[in-house]
C-alpha cells in the first residue's frame, strides 16, 4: 500500500527567504510520479510542481524546485524568494494506478 | 479553457433534503473524481469516473449517488445527509484515470457543505 509523510503540520517563513517543506513516501512500485499541490485560502487545488520517479533531474518551476531522493523515497519541496501570496496548505501527493494518494498536508505561512 | 467549473460554491441543506452538486469541464479529460475534504485534513477521494463509468466507489454511503451523464459533467446526489457530511467537496480531473501515467488532477474550487 502507498503512504504519503509529511511531518510538518504547519510552518512559517518570513518573506523573500526559503522555505523546505518535507514529504516521504512508501511503495514498491518502480515507476510512479509525485505531486506538490497547493490550496490557498481560496479553496482550489492547484499543481505546484511534478516529478517523474525515472527523472534523476529534480523538477523546476520557477521559483518551486524539490529535492527527489528515490532511494530514500524522499520528496521535498523548496520555495525560494517566498511572497505573500505562498500562504497555502501545500499537499504532497502519490500516483497510484487510478488515483492519487495525498499526505496530511504542510500549512505554510509567509510572514511579511 | 483549462478550469473545472464547480456549482454551487455554498450549500446549507436540511437531513431531509435533496440537493445536487455539479461538475463542469471542457479540457476533454476523460476521468473525473470527487473528493471530500474536511478542515486541515487532506482530499479523501470518494468516487471515480473513467470514460463516463464509475470504476471506484471507496464504499461511500448510498446518500451520496454519482451520476456522469456525460464527459463534460460529473454530478453528486445528496439525500438525507447526515451534519457529519458537512465538509468541501472537490471535484477533479484528468486526461486519464492512468494516475501513473503523471496527469495529475485540475481541481475545481469546491462546493462548501453544510448540513443541519
Amino acid at each position: 500500500a502507498q503512504t504519503v509523510t509529511q511531518s510538518q503540520p504547519e510552518m512559517s517563513v518570513q518573506e523573500a527567504e526559503t522555505v523546505t517543506l518535507s514529504c516521504t513516501y512508501d511503495t514498491s512500485e518502480n515507476n510512479y510520479y509525485l505531486f506538490w499541490y497547493k490550496q490557498p485560502p481560496s479553496r482550489q487545488m492547484i499543481l505546484v510542481i511534478r516529478q517523474e520517479a525515472y527523472k534523476q533531474q529534480n523538477a523546476t518551476e520557477n521559483r518551486f524546485s524539490v529535492n527527489f531522493q528515490k532511494a530514500a523515497k524522499s520528496f521535498s519541496l523548496k520555495i525560494s524568494d517566498s511572497q505573500l501570496g505562498d500562504t497555502a496548505m501545500y499537499f504532497c501527493a502519490f500516483s497510484g494506478a487510478n488515483n492519487l494518494f495525498f499526505g496530511t498536508g504542510t500549512r505554510l505561512t509567509v510572514i511579511p | 479553457d483549462t478550469e473545472v467549473t464547480q456549482t454551487p460554491k455554498h450549500l446549507v441543506m436540511g437531513m431531509t433534503n435533496k440537493k445536487s452538486l455539479k461538475c463542469e469541464q471542457h479540457m476533454g479529460h476523460r476521468a473525473m473524481y470527487w473528493y471530500k475534504q474536511k478542515a486541515k485534513k487532506p482530499p479523501e477521494l470518494m468516487f471515480v469516473y473513467s470514460y463516463e463509468k464509475l470504476s471506484i466507489n471507496e464504499s461511500v454511503p448510498s446518500r451520496f449517488s454519482p451520476e456522469c451523464p456525460n464527459s463534460s459533467l460529473l454530478n453528486l446526489h445528496l439525500h438525507a445527509l447526515q451534519p457529519e457530511d458537512s465538509a468541501l467537496y472537490l471535484c477533479a480531473s484528468s486526461q486519464d484515470h492512468r494516475q501513473n501515467l503523471g496527469y495529475g488532477y485540475t481541481f475545481g474550487s469546491g462546493t462548501r457543505l453544510t448540513v443541519v
